[in-house]
């Protein structure tokens, strides 16, 4: 079973930049994963941030972005504001089948 | 505008079944796929299972295989979950959300707190 590892937690200032990353146990993450990025805060359903590598919703603030970095997928946060204080989760796809990492715990401090 | 809306929070007996409902609006939703994933409290995310809507095909978690099923009805637009043999570890909140291309999509149903206990 495909294996999804994310920081358990990263600090950032506000006005900062943090890049959180997504790595999977079959090798380097590819675009052939459909790297998906979610942020949920306390008591909220998740929403969904970006899709398929590095594609923004409509709601997506462009503060945030995604690209493939070094074998990983990564979520680039460029001008952290407090209001994104929360847990971010990564998703990718193997074999018919989608795997969560464990989510990562951003603190904008 | 499109929306999810799931059913209300259910409270198990160890070994029965659940079967928690997302009904959608708002977009074509024969033209799509349902996922569903679910939280544990305090925990992360964890994907169940997912279905074409027009193809009724249908992918299942490694952990939930032989325990889950995932069905749709186009004439009321609603997806369901069963899953069935709940263990006390299955209590968590369970989302539908749209996922069609590998994209997922907004908003997610507002999820079902399915609570097993004896």
């Amino acid at each position: 079973q495909t294996v999804v590892t994310q920081e358990p937690s990263l600090t950032v200032s506000p006005g900062g930049t943090v890049t959180l990353t997504c790595a999977s146990s079959t090798g380097a993450v590819t675009s052939g994963s459909y790297p998906n990025w979610f942020q949920q805060k306390p008591g909220q359903t998740p929403r969904t941030m970006i899709y398929r590598t590095d594609n923004k919703h409509s709601w997506t603030p462009t503060r945030f972005s995604g690209s493939l970095l070094g074998g990983k997928a990564a979520l680039t946060l460029s001008g952290a504001q407090p209001e994104d204080e929360a847990e971010y989760y990564c998703l990718l796809y193997y074999s018919n089948a989608w795997f969560f990492g464990g989510g990562t715990k951003l603190t904008v401090l | 505008q499109v929306q999810l809306v799931q059913s209300e929070a259910e409270v198990k007996r160890p070994g029965a079944s659940a079967k928690v409902s997302c009904k959608a609006s708002g977009y074509s939703f024969s033209s799509s796929g349902i996922s569903w994933v679910r939280q544990a409290p305090g925990l992360g995310l964890e994907w169940v299972g997912w279905i074409s809507v027009s193809e009724g095909r249908t992918n299942y978690g490694q952990n939930f295989q032989g325990r889950v099923t995932i069905t749709t009805d186009t004439s009321t637009n609603t997806a369901y979950m069963e899953l069935r043999s709940l263990r006390p570890d299955d209590t968590a909140v369970y989302y539908c959300a749209r996922d069609w291309g590998y994209v997922w999509s907004d908003p997610w149903g507002q999820g079902t707190l399915v609570t097993v206990s004896s």
